[in-house]
């Protein structure tokens, strides 16, 4: 079965500062991988997503993340944070084999000083 | 589209009592899924459904616990009896496919004393 690790569990960032958040997932078939944002008192909302094509995908909000296969990693990026980035983010990937629901990440907390 | 609508939003409860918790997908999805937030377990699957025809419930905690998706456009979770343990944050999502961005709800908070 597929497993996702989020390594980062609290980061704590001032604003302008840039930010890395670490995704790295267990089975090296064919991959969908996304990231999910939950701003704090809301529901989660997809951040961006990586199907196919260039290994760099731009999301909303200036964020990006860049799909590594050799590395099986998912890296989520921003290059200058703000107070309104502070939120919970979450790594997933569908299952590997027949039953493809998603595998979530335990979730980055991430607070932006401001 | 008004998106995913979960009612009700927020659920106070007293242990041993049922509790029912509601989802409209967005029209047009085949899969629904509900989830369960905690702090100590963060976002857990706890079943999820394609055409209306549960595929994995493997996630759902015990027994207490059950499902349903009557029609296309309506889905409940049930918990009876209820217990403190099961205060949570529960999530509605819906998509076009298991591997599409499935989009969530509201959430129903429930506290369950």
């Amino acid at each position: 079965a597929q497993s996702v690790s989020q390594h980062n569990h609290h980061v704590i960032l001032s604003e302008a500062a840039s930010l890395e958040l670490g995704c790295n997932y267990s089975y090296g078939g064919t991959v969908n991988l996304f990231w999910y944002v939950q701003y704090p008192g809301q529901h989660l909302q997809l951040l961006l997503k990586y199907f196919s094509g260039d290994p760099l995908v731009k999301g909303i909000k200036g964020f990006e993340a860049e799909f590594i296969k050799s590395k099986f990693s998912f890296n989520l990026r921003k290059p200058s944070v703000q107070w309104s980035d502070t939120a919970e983010y979450f790594c997933a990937v569908p299952n590997a084999g027949n039953n493809r629901k998603l595998i979530w990440g335990l979730g980055t907390s991430l607070a932006v000083n401001p | 589209d008004a998106g995913v609508i979960q009612s009700p939003r927020h659920e106070v409860t007293e242990m041993g009592q049922e509790v029912t918790l509601r989802c409209k997908p967005i029209s047009g999805h085949d899969y629904l899924f509900w989830y369960r937030q905690t702090m100590m377990r963060g976002l857990e699957l706890l079943i999820y459904f394609n055409n209306n025809v549960p595929i994995d419930d493997s996630g759902m905690p015990e027994d207490r616990f059950s499902a349903k998706m009557p029609n296309a456009s309506f889905s409940t979770l049930k918990i009876q009896p209820s217990e403190p343990r099961d205060s949570a944050v529960y999530f509605c999502a819906s998509s076009f496919s298991e591997y599409e961005t499935q989009y969530f709800g509201p959430g129903t908070r429930l506290l369950v004393l």
